[in-house]
């Protein structure tokens, strides 16, 4: 059981904007620590997608953004295309936990 | 080009020991943690136990606590996962990756290992 909770899945027609939700708590997100995103096409391993909550690291288009307030952090996609039919995770680190880096529960992207 | 390298897909029966491997090129040595995570087929994420290639420094998820081994040769920079005797439930997907010291993010990941455990 994940501490943090995301929507399972978000759908959108090409082109459109979609956002993820990701819902934590006062002992991570809530806490100051950052938000990370990444995405994970399938049959392939997860790739770093957005770091310290709105970072891109290089290669990534800047349709994708993220920002954090709050004990929440959310990840857009704007131009939705087809190649981003994928699942997305965002993790944190959380201070309350012996295994502190945690990841959400995913949710999965449809391009209708 | 930083690259994390994974062996290969095992099948193995309930019982068995194993030891998969992730092997790192394209950096150097100092600063960096190497996680593992698992991912059974169809489910989530889920961050297992990490160790700092430098000095073998480990930590684990309590759950994973006394079921796995995490070890590391620093002078390969190669990070292991190993059973000594998997069970059905070990069937899954098992990923390295890496994070710089005073990051809190996996900057890069290996490929997966896929882990089947059937009788």
């Amino acid at each position: 059981q994940s501490v943090l909770t995301q929507p399972p899945s978000v759908s959108g027609a090409p082109g459109q904007r979609v956002t993820i939700s990701c819902t934590g708590s006062s002992s991570n997100i809530g806490a100051g620590y950052d938000v990370h995103w990444y995405q994970q096409l399938p049959g392939t391993a997860p790739k770093l997608l957005i770091y310290d909550n709105r970072n891109r690291p290089s290669g990534v288009p800047d349709r994708f953004s993220g920002s954090k307030s709050g004990t929440s952090a959310s990840l857009a996609i704007t131009g939705l295309q087809a190649e981003d039919e994928a699942d997305y995770y965002c993790q944190s680190y959380d201070s309350s936990l012996s295994a502190p880096y945690v990841f959400g529960t995913g949710t999965k992207v449809i391009v209708l | 080009e930083v690259q994390l390298v994974q062996s290969e897909a095992e099948v193995k029966r309930p019982g068995e020991s194993l030891k998969i491997s992730c092997k790192g090129s394209g950096y150097s040595l100092p600063s960096y943690w190497i996680a593992w995570v698992r991912q059974v087929p169809g489910q989530g994420l889920e961050w297992m136990g990490v160790i700092y290639l430098s000095d073998s420094d480990t930590r684990y998820r309590p759950s994973f606590q006394g079921q796995v081994t995490i070890s590391a040769d620093k002078s390969t920079k190669t990070a292991y996962l190993q059973w000594s005797s998997l069970k059905a439930s070990d069937t899954a997907i098992y990923y390295c990756a890496r994070r710089k010291v005073a990051t809190t993010y996996y900057d890069y990941w290996g490929q997966g290992t896929l882990v089947t455990v059937s009788s």
